[in-house]
């Protein structure tokens, strides 16, 4: 099936620092969503976006959908601890086959690890 | 605050044992999905449902069936675990209407099988 090619795959930053990821696509998306998973949890949804150019905020968290409609960028500002976990990136390709189809398509997460 | 919630946290199985993973949710969701989640692979689909009664195949059926008789539950079935089936495996819902690829997670059940 469709791939969403997500960087970096791992993260090693000190508390305080800004954090930016992306998800890529070789084809349009419709909607580019981000959720963020615990340690031994579910994924959490954290942003959803609906529109090309849109930018959307989350307390610290900004999230971009691209103009080319086949990228999301996620930026998390004055990382805390709390903040670790595994962020993914998912999305709806855009594909007439897929009308009515609330399938989703995840990338295979960024892991973000906080040093103390 | 939706809530997604899974019959069992942690789940160990002999080989060839049938076994029943259970997903339950509160908000009156029409979509349901079963995923499993394996190292380095992400979050794969194994199947989806948009209605009671109805079911179809996500990117890696094989192995499992589904259920659905009621709204709020869809059930995940192998029918003869193998090891290659430990994993995380994760239940998701959705409503269509104006958010629907807003997929509400549970927390998830991590099957082991030996």
């Amino acid at each position: 099936g469709q791939q969403l090619n997500q960087s970096p795959q791992s993260m090693f930053i000190q508390e305080g620092e800004d954090v930016s990821m992306n998800c890529t696509s070789s084809s349009i998306f419709n909607t580019w969503l981000w959720y963020k998973q615990d340690p031994g949890e579910g994924p959490v949804l954290l942003i959803a976006l609906y529109k090309a150019g849109e930018l959307t905020s989350n307390g610290r968290l900004t999230a971009q959908f691209g103009i080319t409609r086949k990228d999301s960028f996620l930026n998390i500002s004055a990382s805390i601890p709390s903040d670790v976990g595994i962020y993914f990136c998912a999305g709806q390709p855009f594909d007439i086959s897929n009308f009515g189809n609330e399938k989703l398509t995840f990338g295979t997460g960024t892991r973000l690890t906080i040093i103390p | 605050d939706v809530k997604v919630t899974q019959s069992s946290r942690y789940l160990v199985k002999r080989t060839g044992e049938k076994v029943f993973l259970e997903c339950v949710q509160d908000m009156d969701h029409e979509n349901m999905f079963w995923y499993r989640q394996d190292p380095g692979l992400g979050l794969r689909l194994i199947y989806f449902s948009y209605d009671v009664k109805m079911k179809e195949k996500g990117d890696i059926p094989e192995g499992y069936s589904v259920s659905r008789e009621k709204k709020e539950r869809f059930s995940l079935i192998l029918e003869s675990a193998s090891t290659n089936q430990t994993s995380m495996y994760l239940c998701a819902s959705s409503s269509p209407g104006l958010d629907p690829y807003e997929q509400y997670f549970g927390p998830g059940t991590r099957l082991t099988v030996t």
